[in-house]
C-alpha cells in the first residue's frame, strides 16, 4: 500500500511565527486534504489542496493563515502563519484515490503535533 | 448540515469479547459513504471498514463489522474477539459521494483490558 509521511513529525513554535508542514506520498494521487485535530478533540477539514490549482478552503479557515501548495501529485504543504497558542494541534494530511483514482477512501498520514508557546 | 454523533465517550472491553461501538448521522442526502477510523496512541489514524449507503449488506472487515441502519440513520461498530491492540479512539466518519469532505463524530475511546 501507498506511504504517507509528513515532516516535521512535531515542533514547538512561538507565537507569531509560522511553520511549514510538508505532506509526502510515494504514489500519484488525485485528492489531498489537510485537517487540524485540536487536543481531545476530533477532526476538521481545514482545505482540499487541489494540483494545478488554489485550495478549496472550508468554513473558518482562510488562505491567509492556511496558505497551501500542491506543486505535484505526490506532495503538498501547509503552513500555519503568525501562529498564536490556539493553533496548537495535530494537522494530518490525508489522500484519496489510492488503490484507484476512483476511490474515495481517505489514507491519513502520521500528523504533525505542534505546540505554540 | 450533515453531523455525526457518537454517544459513548469512552467504553472497555474484556480481551475476547465483543463489544459494539455506536454512532448516528443526520443527512438530508441519499448517496453517501460511511467510514469507521481507529487512531491508536501513535494518532494515526486507520481505516478500518467502510460502508457505502447504497449498499444494504453490511461491511466485514476480519473481526470487524458494521451495522448499518439507514431508515434510522445509524452506523453501528461491531469488533469480535477484541484483542489490547484494539484499544484506541474510534471515528466514525461521514462523506457525501464523492465530496471529499470527512466529517467526523467526537469519537469513542475503547480500552480492552487483558
Amino acid at each position: 500500500s501507498a506511504v504517507i509521511s509528513q515532516k516535521p513529525s512535531r515542533d514547538i513554535c512561538q507565537r507569531g511565527t509560522s511553520l511549514t508542514i510538508q505532506c509526502q506520498v510515494d504514489s500519484q494521487v488525485t485528492m489531498m486534504f489537510w485537517y487540524r485535530q485540536q487536543p481531545g478533540q476530533s477532526l476538521t477539514l481545514i482545505a482540499t489542496a487541489n494540483q494545478g490549482s488554489e485550495a478549496t478552503y472550508e468554513s473558518g479557515f482562510v488562505i491567509d493563515k492556511f496558505p497551501i501548495s500542491r506543486p505535484n501529485l505526490t506532495f503538498s504543504t501547509l503552513t500555519v502563519s503568525n501562529m498564536s497558542p490556539e493553533d496548537s494541534s495535530i494537522y494530518l494530511c490525508s489522500v484519496e484515490g489510492i488503490s484507484d483514482s476512483s476511490s474515495y477512501e481517505q489514507y491519513f498520514g502520521p500528523g504533525t503535533r505542534l505546540t505554540v508557546t | 448540515a450533515q453531523t455525526v454523533t457518537q454517544s459513548q465517550p469512552e467504553m472497555s472491553v474484556q480481551e475476547a469479547e465483543t463489544v459494539t461501538l455506536s454512532c448516528t448521522y443526520d443527512t438530508s442526502e441519499n448517496n453517501y459513504y460511511l467510514f469507521w477510523y481507529k487512531q491508536p496512541p501513535s494518532r494515526q489514524m486507520i481505516l478500518v471498514i467502510r460502508q457505502e449507503a447504497y449498499k444494504q449488506q453490511n461491511a466485514t472487515e476480519n473481526r470487524f463489522s458494521v451495522n448499518f441502519q439507514k431508515a434510522a440513520k445509524s452506523f453501528s461498530l461491531k469488533i469480535s474477539d477484541s484483542q489490547l491492540g484494539d484499544t484506541a479512539m474510534y471515528f466514525c466518519a461521514f462523506m457525501k459521494h464523492r465530496q471529499g469532505n470527512l466529517i467526523f463524530g467526537k469519537g469513542t475511546k475503547l480500552s480492552v483490558k487483558p
